[in-house]
């Protein structure tokens, strides 16, 4: 079972430049998430979709964009990275019962220089 | 990774030893949450869960307590092991669409 997955694993950038950080699920989950990940800051929850056609802004969204066309997949885009988006970033998903647990991704390590 | 466990509150174990790391949230009206591990280049993975109908739920080797009153979870781990080194999260859930809200993380270190 792949359940959560995301490309790629580490990427550097130079400030400026866009990309898109692919994550999929095959567990056709309805919930979708990003997070990000700063040295003491635990995850803080940037964007967030309950199905296709259908996202929502979370705690630190921005300068940055998601789309949500299929169940399985949910990128997340950078437009321009800021050294500020230096992180690791966690894709999660889950069913829409509020009362179960979320799956996470193994994470992008994302450096902007 | 490493990185994540700079500034994290760190309990330090034997062993053999009971853990208990602790958890302040923040939102009377949550209703469900989820102790999470995250080893050192990995993502969170699910531990146990407790609803907020319950004061206390058990798995292997670890039990949660939920203190609605102080606002409080902890997490007990028993037999502590070297593989349970990780950083550990609470999370809480404070809407109907599974968003969950993370603390900050403890990192538990286990010395054989």
């Amino acid at each position: 079972n792949a359940g959560v997955t995301q490309t790629p694993k580490f990427q550097v950038l130079k400030t400026g430049q866009s990309m898109t950080l692919q994550c999929a699920q095959d567990m056709n989950h309805e919930y979708m998430s990003w997070y990000r990940q700063d040295p003491g800051m635990g995850l803080r929850l940037i964007h967030y979709s309950v199905g296709a056609g259908i996202t929502d802004q979370g705690e630190v969204p921005n300068g940055y964009n998601v789309s949500r066309s299929t169940t399985e997949d949910f990128p997340l885009r950078l437009l321009s990275a800021a050294p500020s988006q230096t992180s690791v970033y966690f894709c999660a998903s889950s069913t829409l019962d509020p009362n179960t647990e979320a799956f996470f991704g193994q994470g992008t390590r994302l450096t902007v220089v | 990774g490493e990185s994540v466990g700079l500034h994290l509150p760190t309990l330090s174990v034997q062993e053999g030893d009971n853990s208990i790391i602790n958890c302040a949230y923040s939102n009377s009206a949550s209703d469900y949450f989820i102790w999470y591990k995250q080893e050192s280049g990995k993502g969170p993975q699910f531990i146990i869960d407790i609803r907020s109908n319950m004061d206390k739920r058990q798995g292997q080797r670890v039990t949660v307590l939920l203190n609605k009153t102080v606002k409080h979870l902890s997490l007990q781990i028993a037999a502590t092991q070297p593989g349970d080194s990780a950083v550990y999260f609470c999370a809480e859930n404070m809407s109907g669409y599974s968003t969950l809200t993370f603390g900050k993380g403890t990192m538990l270190l286990v010395s054989p």
